[in-house]
């Protein structure tokens, strides 16, 4: 069951703003990175993914950056909107084995855009 | 994108009985498919990887005869939570890989079912 006193890290940020979402990742030998965005009830949805023999990669209103020294991703949302008030995951792809290729997903952010 | 379907989206079941839910992939073939468990403010954690074929293949503390997995076609998966309890209620999400097994293969998600076991 749920945990006990366990919280998400949230984010609040005015309309308009840039939102910069972070996340730490564990193994280095992970090749590829996803971001998802999940709402309320619903799966989560692939927003932009990098692989790892880059370091940034843009999409519409998206910008994903990779530090593979720290294993650090960043997500930054320019000018944020309502709409994209929801809990944003990273995920790193690593095989076990050299060939099964799974997702481990981090703990999630809560962004929350105010009017 | 790819889409993914998941029956039923919600579903409560007394204590006990056993629950299916059907994960599809409606417009590509997918040999594997993945189901999460996910607690509320929880992220989502693996609980099997899917094939289909072939036997699903378990991640460490999952009870492989609670959450029985069928994947018979390239298009259905099924988990059934077996003499569902209360503390198997949560959020189940499954997704279908499209790709033949590489690092970059994409994975598209269903919507999720809710289960509430009373």
């Amino acid at each position: 069951g749920e945990s006990v006193g366990l919280h998400l890290p949230t984010l609040s940020v005015q309309e308009g703003d840039n939102s910069i979402i972070n996340c730490a990742y564990s193994n280095s030998a992970s090749d590829y990175f996803i971001w998802y965005k999940q709402e309320s009830g619903k799966g989560p949805q692939f927003i932009i993914d990098i692989r790892s023999n880059m370091d940034k990669r843009q999409g519409q209103r998206v910008t994903v950056l990779l530090n593979k020294t720290v294993k650090h991703l960043s997500l930054q949302i320019a000018a944020t909107q309502p709409g994209d008030s929801a809990v944003y995951f990273c995920a790193e792809n690593a095989a076990e084995g050299g060939s099964n290729y799974k997702l481990t997903f981090g703990k999630g952010t809560l962004l929350t855009v105010n009017p | 994108g790819a889409v993914v379907s998941q029956h039923p989206s919600r579903v409560i079941c007394k204590s006990g009985t056993s629950v299916k839910i059907e994960c599809r992939s409606l417009d590509f073939q997918a040999t594997t498919m993945f189901w999460y468990r996910q607690f509320p403010k929880q992220s989502l954690m693996l609980m099997a990887t899917s094939n289909e074929g072939s036997k699903a293949t378990y991640e460490q503390g999952v009870e492989k005869d609670k959450f029985l997995i069928n994947h018979a076609s390239l298009t259905l998966s099924t988990l059934t939570v077996t003499s569902a309890h209360p503390e198997d209620s949560s959020f189940y999400i499954c997704s279908a890989r499209r790709g033949s097994g590489g690092a970059q293969d994409t994975q598209y998600f269903g919507p999720g079912t809710r289960l509430t076991v009373l």
